[in-house]
């Protein structure tokens, strides 16, 4: 298993300024999957963060507005850049652990979250 | 790309009774994972239930089981006996079986489910 610590847990945040996410695993991971849940939908994947690269975009994100750092195995932020109203969602980060010794695993454990307010 | 469909936005069910939802998927790979996730108010992902595409046999977890049928692509969820916990946002979601960047996610637009007395 995995314990994710994710910070903060909450904010509200002026229009125009930027707010960086950190995600803190108990663990050595090599992928980590920030997501974004928007108000009452479902969860959509920003990028994929591999430690020692840049990090993968998904259609329609960008590194601009969504950078995001990986120094090592067991961490990584996410900054939201410029923020407007349209960004205010949950978001929340989450890892695969491998098991050594047997095949992948399948589970993903995610970070509680931080919901995110701009006005 | 694959897709994951939840066709029932919100479910209510009585305290003890027993309630199905349903998830259908659509992709060209042969060897994938299934999920259910819940998200209670607090806004955890919790992992309910999975499912190996390889495996024939259903995947059962206490109180919850699945329906999975690859050949029709529709993964449902049951839950017996439900309880006023088990009222939650639940996501159906998909991952191919292949490591690398395909390990991502892709999840249901989501079920609100009420449980009632």
């Amino acid at each position: 298993s995995a314990v994710i610590s994710q910070k903060p847990s909450r904010d509200i945040c002026q229009r125009g300024t930027s707010l960086t996410i950190q995600c803190q695993v108990d663990s050595q991971v090599t992928m980590m999957f920030w997501y974004r849940q928007q108000p009452g939908q479902s969860l959509t994947l920003i990028a994929t963060a591999n430690q020692g690269s840049e990090a993968t975009y998904e259609s329609g994100f960008v590194i601009d507005k969504f950078p995001i750092s990986r120094p090592n195995l067991t961490f990584s932020t996410l900054t939201v850049s410029n923020m407007s109203p349209e960004d205010s969602s949950i978001y929340l980060c989450s890892v695969v652990p491998q098991i050594q010794g047997s095949g992948p695993n399948t589970e993903a454990f995610f970070g509680q979250g931080t919901r995110l307010t701009v006005v | 790309a694959q897709t994951v469909t939840q066709s029932q936005p919100e479910m209510s069910v009585q305290e003890a009774e027993t309630v199905t939802l349903s998830c259908t998927y659509d992709t060209s790979e042969s060897d994938y994972y299934l999920f259910w996730y819940k998200q209670p108010p607090s806004r955890q992902m919790i992992l309910v239930i999975r499912q190996e595409a390889y495996k024939q046999q259903n995947a059962t977890e206490n109180r919850f089981s699945v329906n999975f049928q690859k050949a029709a692509k529709s993964f449902s969820l049951k839950i017996s006996d439900s309880q006023l916990g088990d009222a939650a946002m639940y996501f159906c979601a998909y991952r191919s079986a292949f490591t690398g960047t395909a390990s991502k996610l892709t999840f249901g637009t989501g079920t609100r489910l009420q449980v009632t007395l």
